[in-house]
């Protein structure tokens, strides 16, 4: 593994059905994130998680939960989907804190559509 | 929260330069990133600024303005390459980015 994989990269699936996005970094980065990525919206923060064993929400966190058991893992989970969670799912991570600008680094993304 | 705006669109001539501008008005500033986004591609960290003035690095520049909630990015000596959105991101207190719409550059030869 280098830097940060997404896994799967697309995936099709009826509304109703539950579906995990997984996102693994092996940079030993503090803070993980994930966004969403729609047309003419920009990237949107759904959830994120400053270190192990803490979570927040973001700007649209209905509908998902995050988990983060360890450093490199940061799983999102959509309980029950809906056709409006068709988007593309992008996770990042960051060395936070310093004085320096620790900037995200980004997943190859994954692409969901719900029929 | 952040409200950040940048153009939708922007077309230029190879060789030539362009500037993308980004005003923002926020509840905490602790950054503005610019962010590279070729089509169906992650986002790639173009540039960070954090106190007033010019950012270079190559043939790229970004400029902030904390007073004026304004930052701009310049593409100098353009590339086809360079074809591609340019993501511009305001970082809060709690080091959460809130990003804007992106602007979507198309070079023609």
């Amino acid at each position: 593994i280098a830097g940060i994989t997404q896994a799967p990269t697309s995936q099709i699936l009826a509304a109703g059905r539950r579906m995990t996005l997984r996102c693994t970094q092996d940079m030993r980065h503090n803070a993980m994130y994930w966004y969403r990525q729609d047309l003419g919206l920009g990237l949107r923060l759904i959830h994120y998680s400053n270190t192990a064993g803490t979570t927040g929400k973001g700007e649209v966190p209905d509908g998902y939960s995050v988990s983060r058991a360890n450093t490199d893992d940061f799983p999102l989970t959509l309980a029950s989907v809906v056709p409006s969670q068709t988007s593309v799912y992008f996770c990042a991570s960051s060395d936070q804190g310093g004085d320096t600008g620790n900037e995200q680094f980004f997943g190859p993304g994954t692409r969901l559509t719900v029929l | 929260g952040q409200n950040i705006d940048q153009p939708t669109e922007m077309t230029a001539t190879e060789g030539a330069i362009v500037q993308i501008n980004c005003t923002y008005q926020t509840s905490g500033f602790n950054g503005l990133f610019w962010y590279q986004q070729h089509a169906g591609e992650a986002p790639t960290f173009l540039s960070y600024n954090v106190l007033d003035g010019l950012e270079e690095k190559g043939r790229f520049s970004s400029f902030l303005s904390r007073s004026k909630g304004y930052s701009y990015l310049l593409l100098k000596e353009l590339q086809m390459k360079d074809s591609a959105s340019y993501l511009c991101a305001v970082r809060d207190g709690d080091y959460k980015l809130s990003f804007g719409a992106g602007t979507t550059v198309t070079v023609r030869a």
